[in-house]
């Protein structure tokens, strides 16, 4: 299996323009993740899809802030408008069941919003 | 109380020393447990779940103390390429969503 994979690696974007990340999960994991990481606040949860659905999204910073599973093979993470404070790498991370066998991440995305 | 609690570190122990890392959670419920490992600018990576009578993998050894609430993870004979941040991992039984400690900071020099 490739493992999670996310895109893109590198997002340089000026504020207020809109932003997508898109995240491939392991077949077969039914459960979904969305990280931010920042050194301030380290690993912060932003939303947690089981079999598709949202579960918990209260990690989801505001508005702003908005994220789809349409199929259990695909999740996107779009910020709009994106502001400064969004900066950090993105993680998404997959797992199967209740994740009795851990989580696999993506390699993330590295978002510089200026 | 924050949920999982580690010291930041860094850690900083010469080539073939023993270290140590522990890990408080506050969930008594809690009942998976995990460390990860992640390289500066890299993705955490498992390194090794944590089970109730304690585990090995090599030079890395993972244990439970459910009575204080604490995991603790020994790494023997430290290696350059063991510099790392490590981080706990633990999840409650009723939930799906693991929570991440802040990770520790080791490095290891010659």
């Amino acid at each position: 299996d490739a493992g999670v994979i996310q895109s893109p690696r590198h997002e340089v974007t000026e504020m207020g323009q809109e932003v997508t990340l898109r995240c491939k999960p392991i077949s077969g994991h039914n459960s979904l993740f969305w990280y931010r990481q920042t050194m301030m606040r380290g690993l912060e949860l932003l939303i947690y899809f089981n079999n598709n659905v949202p579960i918990d999204d209260s990690g989801m910073p505001e508005d702003r802030f908005s994220a789809k599973m349409p199929n259990a093979s695909f999740s996107t993470l779009k910020i709009q408008p994106s502001e400064p404070r969004d900066s950090a790498v993105y993680f998404c991370a997959s797992s199967y069941g209740g994740g009795m066998d851990g989580y696999t991440f993506g390699s993330g995305t590295r978002l510089t919003v200026v | 109380r924050k949920e999982v609690e580690q010291d930041p570190g860094p850690f900083n122990v010469p080539e073939g020393a023993t270290v140590a890392f522990n890990c408080t959670y506050s969930n008594s419920a809690s009942q998976s447990f995990f460390w990860y490992r992640q390289d500066c600018r890299k993705e955490p990576k498992l390194l090794m779940s944590v089970y109730s009578s304690g585990n090995e993998d090599g030079r890395f050894t993972a244990q439970l103390n459910r009575a204080s609430q604490y995991i603790s993870l020994l790494i023997r004979d430290s290696k350059l390429s063991d510099s790392a941040t490590y981080l706990c991992v633990v999840k409650s039984g009723g939930s799906y969503i693991p929570t991440f400690g802040r990770g520790t900071s080791l490095i290891v020099h010659p």
